[in-house]
């Protein structure tokens, strides 16, 4: 079955250091989306990529997608401590809303 | 617009007792996922409905089941609690099929003893 994979597992950083993590898939892709979960939070959503080599920005946030669609990465540019929290990839696998997270990765930010 | 809401949001049943858990999906949306989180396994997708039918289920056994009603509100119900449903089960909506962001709620933190 289906494995995605993310990379790091935990990440800590000093405030204003870049942080990045990636996703990666055993299958191609189909969309891919992005969630935030704060500690004691739900996940909440970010962003979108549907198209190979799609790159969208969100302020500080670069989302990218993989040319064969089987990898993204979300990257983190002068990381503040409202960016602590959990990050999933997320593959919308037949359109119809049943997510298949990957694995996450942790992020602290010291201050 | 009001957001996803789920009710209890805590909750302590002991081995072979069943549950009941509900969610209020955003108004006007039709799809309502449902999913489980746990330390060990992450978010894995139970299932999702739209329009009372249930168009996907995730890899779960029969104690699990769901329902939803014409106001899309939905259900979902857990039969013989083992211990390893002791979970964090959040649902989402979303406004539609095809690929829509999902609003997830502040899920039901299930505890079985």
């Amino acid at each position: 079955g289906q494995q995605v994979m993310q990379i790091p597992q935990y990440q800590h950083v000093q405030e204003g250091e870049d942080f990045t993590t990636y996703c990666n898939s055993s299958t191609t892709l189909s969309n891919i989306q992005w969630y935030k979960q704060r500690p004691g939070g739900h996940p909440v959503f970010l962003i979108q990529l549907v198209k190979s080599g799609e790159v969208k920005k969100q302020k500080r946030l670069t989302f990218q997608f993989g040319e064969a669609k089987k990898n993204s990465s979300l990257h983190i540019t002068a990381t503040q401590t409202t960016d602590v929290g959990t990050y999933f990839c997320a593959d919308d696998q037949t359109g119809a809303n049943n997510l298949f997270f990957g694995t996450g990765t942790r992020l602290t930010v010291i201050p | 617009k009001a957001g996803v809401t789920q009710t209890p949001r805590y909750l302590i049943k002991t081995r072979g007792q069943q549950v009941t858990l509900s969610c209020s999906p955003i108004s006007g949306h039709r799809s309502v996922s449902w999913y489980q989180q746990t330390p060990g396994q992450g978010l894995q997708f139970l299932f999702e409905y739209f329009s009372e039918t249930q168009r996907n289920k995730g890899n779960f056994p029969g104690r699990f089941s769901g329902r939803q009603f014409s106001n899309s509100r939905s259900e979902m119900n857990v039969s013989t609690l083992e211990l390893g449903d002791s979970a964090l089960y959040l649902c989402a909506s979303s406004a539609g099929q095809g690929a829509a962001e999902q609003y997830f709620g502040p899920g039901t933190r299930l505890t079985v003893t």
